[in-house]
């Protein structure tokens, strides 16, 4: 059984950068997946934010692209995430999941399952 | 802003049906595959629901069911119970963003 557990600092201060690692358990980070980032404002909805594959490709949402960097580690089987220049806008509820991702331009398949637990992130001074 | 358009909440007694809809365009809905998330309480973590449109993974009861037709899906429960109490929402790729995006989310209430 997948499973994913996150860590990292739940209070990050304005204009400095986010970083949260995802450990991942009872699945090797190299197989054949893709590994994402997403997140949830207070009271509002999901948000992709990025997702790595085992080679170290990497997709992200462009909205947040320049700010996102997003690695993963094989040989500590788990990957991580940095944002930068963090305003309070970035205050949510951060996930780590696996990225089930089949196709591009059409008829694209593309799901999360299972989650990492959550991390608030709180951008505050 | 989400690109994909839930009801932002649908109700109905213990044993009712309910349907969320999911409505979308040709550039994520109308050409790609739908996936549905059950939110049990917000900042936890979703569970998948539905995957390729109308799958339901192991372990998720037949009462729930989805479909697609052009630009929209349909999340639907049967036999609501109070346990299905939580904010669903649906998923797919956007080929003109290139992106992943998710629906506005739809908060069930059993009455």
């Amino acid at each position: 059984q997948v499973q994913l557990q996150q860590s990292g600092p739940g209070l990050v201060k304005p204009s400095e950068t986010l970083s949260l690692t995802c450990a991942v358990s009872g699945s090797s980070i190299s197989s054949n997946y893709y590994w994402g980032w997403i997140r949830q404002p207070p009271g509002k909805g999901l948000e992709w934010i990025g997702s790595i594959f085992q080679s170290g490709t990497t997709y992200h949402n462009p909205s947040l692209e320049r700010r996102v960097t997003i690695s993963i580690d094989t040989t500590q089987n788990q990957f991580s995430l940095k944002m930068s220049s963090l305003t309070a806008a970035d205050t949510a509820v951060y996930f780590c999941a696996r990225h089930r991702w089949f196709g591009y331009d059409s008829l694209s398949r593309n799901w999360f399952d299972p989650w990492g637990q959550g991390t608030l992130v709180n951008v505050s001074s | 802003q989400s690109v994909l358009t839930q009801p932002p909440s649908v109700s109905a007694a213990p044993g009712q049906t309910v349907t969320i809809s999911c409505s979308g365009s040709t550039s994520n809905i109308g050409n790609n595959y739908v996936f549905w998330y059950q939110q049990r309480l917000p900042g936890t973590a979703p569970k998948l629901l539905i995957y390729d449109n109308n799958n339901r993974p192991s372990g998720i009861p037949d009462r729930f069911s989805g479909s697609k037709s052009g630009t929209s899906a349909t999340l639907g429960i049967t036999g609501l119970q109070t346990g299905d109490e939580a904010d669903y929402y649906c998923g797919t790729w956007d080929t003109s963003l290139s992106s992943h995006i998710f629906g506005t989310g739809t908060k069930v209430t059993v009455l």
